[in-house]
Formats: C-alpha cells, sequence, structure tokens
C-alpha cells in the first residue's frame, strides 16, 4: 500500500494563478480531508469528504473547492491564488468501521506552496 | 472551535519526563494525538475514546477526561527521538478533527 500520496511536492504560484493539488489513497477510506498548515501553527481543516460525490466545508473554504468523484482521490482546487495562501497543505483520510469503532487518520506527505 | 494545548513548549534532557495537556470547550467522544517532525507529515501515536480510557505506546501514554473535556500526554523517560511537535485533535463524534497549536518538546542528550 502506497497510503495517502500527493503531488506535487514542492509549488510557487504567481498572485492570480490558479492550480490543483492532487490527492489519492489506496485504503479505500470514506473519510478525506484537505487541511492547511501555517508556519509554527496548528492544522486547520478547509474542505471534507464523507464518501465519492460528498463533500463539505471545514473551518477556511474560502479560496478553495473540490470534488470528489473516486473513492481514491481527492483535489483540491485555488482559484486566483493569494500570499495568504502560502502554506504546507496535507491531504489526509480515515476508515470507519462498525458502530463505536473509531480509527486514525492517514495524512501525506504534504505540498508546500508558495505564492508570491 | 481548536482545543487548547499548553505548555508551548518544553526543553527536556534524555530520561527526563513530561506532560503535555489538551483541553475543549466542546464534549467529546475522542481525542487524537500526533507527532510531527520538522518538514514532515505528522504521524498518529494514539486514539482515546469517551470512557476516560488510558493508553500507552511504548514510553508515551495518554488520559482522557471526558468530565471535564481534557487529554493529557505523557511522555516518560523521554529519548532523543521523541522530539517532534505534539499536536492533539479533538472530535465531538463527527469524524472531524479540531488540532490544537501543538507543542514543540525538544529533548537533549
Amino acid at each position: 500500500n502506497a497510503g495517502v500520496t500527493q503531488t506535487p511536492k514542492f509549488r510557487i504560484l504567481k498572485i492570480g494563478q490558479s492550480m490543483t493539488l492532487q490527492c489519492a489513497q489506496d485504503m479505500n477510506h470514506n473519510y478525506m480531508y484537505w487541511y492547511r498548515q501555517d508556519p509554527g501553527m496548528g492544522l486547520k481543516l478547509i474542505y471534507y469528504s464523507v464518501g465519492a460525490g460528498i463533500t463539505d466545508k471545514g473551518e477556511v473554504p474560502n479560496g478553495y473547492n473540490v470534488s470528489r468523484s473516486t473513492t481514491e482521490d481527492f483535489p483540491l482546487r485555488l482559484e486566483l491564488a493569494a500570499p495568504s495562501q502560502t502554506s504546507v497543505y496535507f491531504c489526509a483520510s480515515r476508515g470507519t468501521g462498525g458502530s463505536g469503532e473509531y480509527y486514525e487518520q492517514y495524512f501525506g506527505p504534504g505540498t508546500r506552496l508558495t505564492v508570491t | 472551535q481548536q482545543p487548547v494545548q499548553s505548555p508551548q513548549a518544553v526543553i527536556l534532557r534524555e530520561g527526563e519526563d513530561a506532560v503535555i495537556n489538551c483541553s475543549s470547550s466542546k464534549a467529546l467522544y475522542s481525542v487524537h494525538w500526533y507527532r510531527q517532525k520538522h518538514g514532515e507529515a505528522p504521524v498518529f501515536l494514539m486514539i482515546l475514546l469517551k470512557g476516560g480510557e488510558q493508553k500507552g505506546h511504548d514510553k508515551i501514554s495518554a488520559s482522557f477526561n471526558e468530565k471535564k473535556q481534557q487529554s493529557s500526554l505523557y511522555l516518560t523517560a523521554s529519548q532523543l527521538s521523541y522530539s517532534g511537535t505534539y499536536f492533539c485533535g479533538t472530535e465531538p463524534g463527527d469524524y472531524k478533527l479540531s488540532f490544537g497549536a501543538g507543542t514543540t518538546v525538544t529533548v537533549r542528550a
């Protein structure tokens, strides 16, 4: 199992450009998440998905969009990049079991994005 | 609403102990603990579920007081490999974790 993979690892964008951060998992997890982590800070939830075709906003969704057409993939789209979006972006996935079963979140290696 | 972690940072010598606290204003179903090394992704340590269960992982253990909505992570006989930033993630039962700002642990020889 590759676990959670993210591409690219690094990216520099100019203000106003757009890009898509890719995330894939091969563990057949229902739940997938996008977080951003600013320097010296904790993780903030951008968007999450409970399964293919179902997505919802987290704490800081402005400036981002997501889609989930398959169980495996959960891309994050940045439209009109701004310097405030300079951050490290982590994708994560989590399995769900029967009633009362709670499982850990697995994180991808992250994408370091700089907007100048 | 994000949980509050304390202290923000702690410096230890090898073999010393430390406690990291995490508190939430919301009713919680579970608390997750992660460790992150510089430039890497967070790595899962343990989950504590409602019920006040204490867990252990080598010389790292944790407790969860559901009445107070607080969790504590205990680092015992610290090793150099324990250095990193520790995050608690709290969850009311909706599969969405809110993370604290982190506690940076530095273990020196």
